[in-house]
């Protein structure tokens, strides 16, 4: 199976600060997918097919990579953002998880 | 809008069987694929396994001998068994709308197994 490693496992930005999380496969994968889950609720579709933005989320998101090595980026971090990230790859059964990426404010 | 909500109880013995459903609201199981994904303490998440229009099923292979997921199309249902069930199935149970990406999920159920 695929293993996805997110890093960092947790991290902390300020208002206004550029974010950036990463998600590494174990394999070659063609897209991939980011949820957001805020304590206590369900996980959300954020991006999809690597940089598509789920509706409702705001364009200061976007997603990139190819291959083994994908991120998704927060230009200007907001309170809002604050939430764990997750990677999921649909390229090869079984289809799995990042293991998560908590973000903070600062 | 596409709603979903899981039932079931959230306590299990271990060696016995999980049993949960998914209700769907605002659009017919017998369109797309329709998932289980847990996630465990700890923040792990595993998909589980998805249920098609058609009533075809894909499982994840680490489950393989124990679970079942089936439907009823009258009731805009999906199920979800997982059979001989130990501590380590301990998790938040999602059910969720797709069949390689999810887009719509359920508010979750907690389950413990725990004698």
């Amino acid at each position: 199976e695929i293993v996805l490693t997110q890093s960092p496992t947790t991290m902390a930005a300020s208002p206004g600060e550029k974010v950036t999380l990463t998600c590494r496969a174990s394999s070659s994968v063609s897209y991939m997918y980011w949820y957001q889950q805020k304590s206590g609720t369900s996980p959300k579709l954020w991006i999809y097919d690597t940089s598509k933005l789920a509706s409702g989320v705001p364009n200061r998101f976007s997603g990139s990579g190819s291959g083994t090595s994908y991120s998704l980026t927060i230009s200007s971090m907001e309170t809002e953002d604050t939430a764990t990230y997750y990677c999921q790859q649909g390229r090869s059964y079984p289809w799995t998880f990042g293991g998560g990426t908590k973000l903070e404010l600062k | 809008e596409v709603q979903l909500q899981e039932s079931g109880p959230g306590l299990v013995k271990p060696s016995q069987s999980l049993s949960l459903t998914c209700s769907v609201t605002g659009y017919s199981i017998t369109s797309n694929y329709w998932g289980w994904i847990r996630k465990f303490p700890g923040n792990k998440m595993e998909w589980m396994g998805y249920i098609s229009y058609s009533g075809s099923t894909s499982y994840n292979p680490s489950l393989k001998s124990r679970i079942s997921i089936t439907r009823d199309t009258s009731k805009n249902q999906f199920f979800l068994q997982l059979n001989s069930v130990t501590t380590e199935d301990t998790a938040t149970y999602y059910c969720a709308r797709g069949g390689r990406v999810f887009d719509y999920w359920g508010q979750g159920v907690m389950v413990t197994v725990s004698s």
